[in-house]
C-alpha cells in the first residue's frame, strides 16, 4: 500500500528536550516536507526536499532542523523545542511537480510543556 | 490580508442537505485549484482538483472555479455523516510548482 508514515504520531516533551519526528514513504517520491497545522492558521509548511542531500526552508523553518540522507526517509529535528512549538505536524511526498499530487502522512501531535 | 481564505465553519447540516464549501484568494496567478478532505486524527487527502476556471464533478462532489471574481466552491450533494470532515482548499500557480497555499479549512459535520 502507498503511505507516507510518522513516528511518533503523539508526543508530549519538556521544554529544551531535542526529539526527532521520523517520516518515510514507499511511492519513490523526489519531493518531500513538512508542514505544521494550528487553529485559524492552517497548514503551513515549514521544510522541503527535492532530492537526496537538497532541503531547502518553507514558510516557517525557525527552531527545526530536517536532512534527507535516503529517499524514502525526512526526519524533522527539533534540537530545544519550545511551547510555541505545540502543534500538527504532517509528513507530505509526492513527485517532483504535479503540483496537486500531494500525499500526506496521518500526522504527529506535538505537545511541549 | 492573507492569500486564501477560508470560512472556518463550523458547518452544521442534515443529512441530504446540499454544502457549499468556499474559499477566496488573492493571487491573480492561480491556475491550480484543489479541494482536501481531513477526517478527524487524520492526514490531508486530495478530493478533486481543477484546471483554471470552470466546474469538474466527481460523483456528488462539485468543484467550481470563478477566476474573474478569485472564488472557487466545493459542492458536496446529498451529504452523508461520512463526509463529516474539515475541507481544505490549496492553490498553486502552475503544475510544475512543489508549493502549495491552503486555506484554513472548513469544519463540517453532517447529522443523521
Amino acid at each position: 500500500e502507498a503511505q507516507v508514515t510518522q513516528n511518533p504520531r503523539y508526543l508530549i516533551t519538556v521544554t529544551g528536550k531535542k526529539l526527532t519526528v521520523t517520516c518515510s514513504q514507499n511511492m519513490n517520491h523526489e519531493y518531500m516536507s513538512w508542514y505544521r497545522q494550528d487553529p485559524g492558521l492552517g497548514l503551513r509548511q515549514i521544510y522541503y526536499s527535492m532530492n537526496v542531500e537538497v532541503t531547502d526552508k518553507g514558510d516557517v523553518p525557525e527552531g527545526y532542523k530536517v536532512s534527507r540522507k535516503e529517499k524514502r526517509n525526512f526526519p524533522l529535528i527539533l534540537e530545544s523545542p519550545s511551547p510555541n512549538q505545540t502543534s500538527l505536524y504532517f509528513c507530505a511526498s509526492k513527485v517532483q511537480g504535479a503540483a496537486y499530487e500531494q500525499y500526506f502522512g496521518p500526522g504527529t501531535r506535538l505537545t511541549v510543556t | 490580508q492573507k492569500e486564501v481564505e477560508q470560512d472556518p465553519g463550523p458547518l452544521s447540516v442534515p443529512e441530504g442537505a446540499i454544502v457549499s464549501l468556499n474559499c477566496t484568494y488573492s493571487n491573480s496567478a492561480f491556475q491550480y485549484f484543489m479541494w482536501y478532505r481531513q477526517y478527524s486524527r487524520k492526514g490531508p487527502e486530495l478530493l478533486m482538483y481543477t484546471y483554471s476556471s470552470g466546474n469538474k464533478e466527481d460523483g456528488r462532489f462539485t468543484a467550481q472555479v470563478d477566476k474573474s471574481s478569485k472564488y472557487i466552491s466545493l459542492f458536496i450533494r446529498d451529504s452523508q455523516p461520512s463526509d463529516s470532515a474539515t475541507y481544505l482548499c490549496a492553490m498553486s500557480p502552475d503544475y510544475n510548482t512543489d508549493k502549495l497555499i491552503f486555506g484554513t479549512g472548513t469544519r463540517l459535520q453532517v447529522f443523521p
